[in-house]
């Protein structure tokens, strides 16, 4: 599976888009970007997940790059409900394992 | 819609102590079943999964075995115990097209 690479950490106000990135410059043809998000203490939660076309679903929008070498996730109207850390994954269909990196913790501000 | 249930939500166990930790899945037939492990500070790791009655694959090798006697059904268990299974389980399930979904855990701290 490609490596992924994300920020730390980000902040975001309430009430304003959140778009966190996510870089996969290994990808290969035929590896889907996949975005979790965990909660504290939850198990994580699947948000999105796309190939090279743009999707959107009632969580999220997914942005991916011509070349599918980046990916940003955006939340178009942040809530305090959507502190948590954000895992980009990137791996093919039929694949078993999910691999989680570290992920960015992201902080919403009232 | 698809439910999935992992109990107990929290378990304290005394070194060398069996384990088991069971998880069901409601609302899909023959899915994917995903045993993960989440150290504290650390991201997840797979441990095992199964795509069928009796199929169980390791990903890692512990301390810990998995079973799955019912199609729904996916069992984590231990003969003996270690400081280091501590630990945040999660199970996980996947059906057809669909992504792999996560159930809320059960966090072991073992003494």
């Amino acid at each position: 599976d490609a490596k992924t690479t994300q920020p730390t950490s980000m902040d975001c106000a309430e009430g304003r888009a959140a778009n966190l990135p996510c870089n996969h410059s290994t990808i290969s043809g035929n590896e889907y970007v996949y975005w979790y998000r965990q909660i504290h203490s939850q198990g994580p939660q699947y948000i999105i997940h796309g190939l090279k076309n743009n999707e959107t679903n009632e969580m999220a929008s997914l942005i991916i790059t011509e070349d599918r070498k980046s990916s940003t996730l955006i939340l178009p109207h942040a809530t305090l409900r959507d502190t948590a850390v954000y895992y980009c994954i990137v791996t093919s269909w039929g694949a078993q394992k999910l691999v989680f990196g570290q992920g960015t913790r992201l902080t919403i501000n009232p | 819609s698809q439910t999935i249930h992992q109990w107990p939500a929290t378990l304290v166990q005394p070194v060398g102590s069996p384990l088991s930790l069971e998880c069901t899945v409601e609302g899909t037939s023959n899915p994917n079943l995903y045993w993960y492990r989440q150290a504290a500070g650390r991201g997840l790791q797979l441990l095992f999964y199964s795509v069928g009655i009796g199929q169980i694959s390791s990903e890692v090798p512990q301390n810990l075995s998995a079973s799955r006697p019912q199609d729904r059904q996916f069992i984590l268990s231990s003969k003996k115990l270690l400081l280091s299974d501590s630990g945040f389980y999660l199970c996980a399930w996947k059906s057809g097209e669909q992504p792999q979904h996560f159930g809320d855990g059960t966090r072991l701290s073992i003494l």
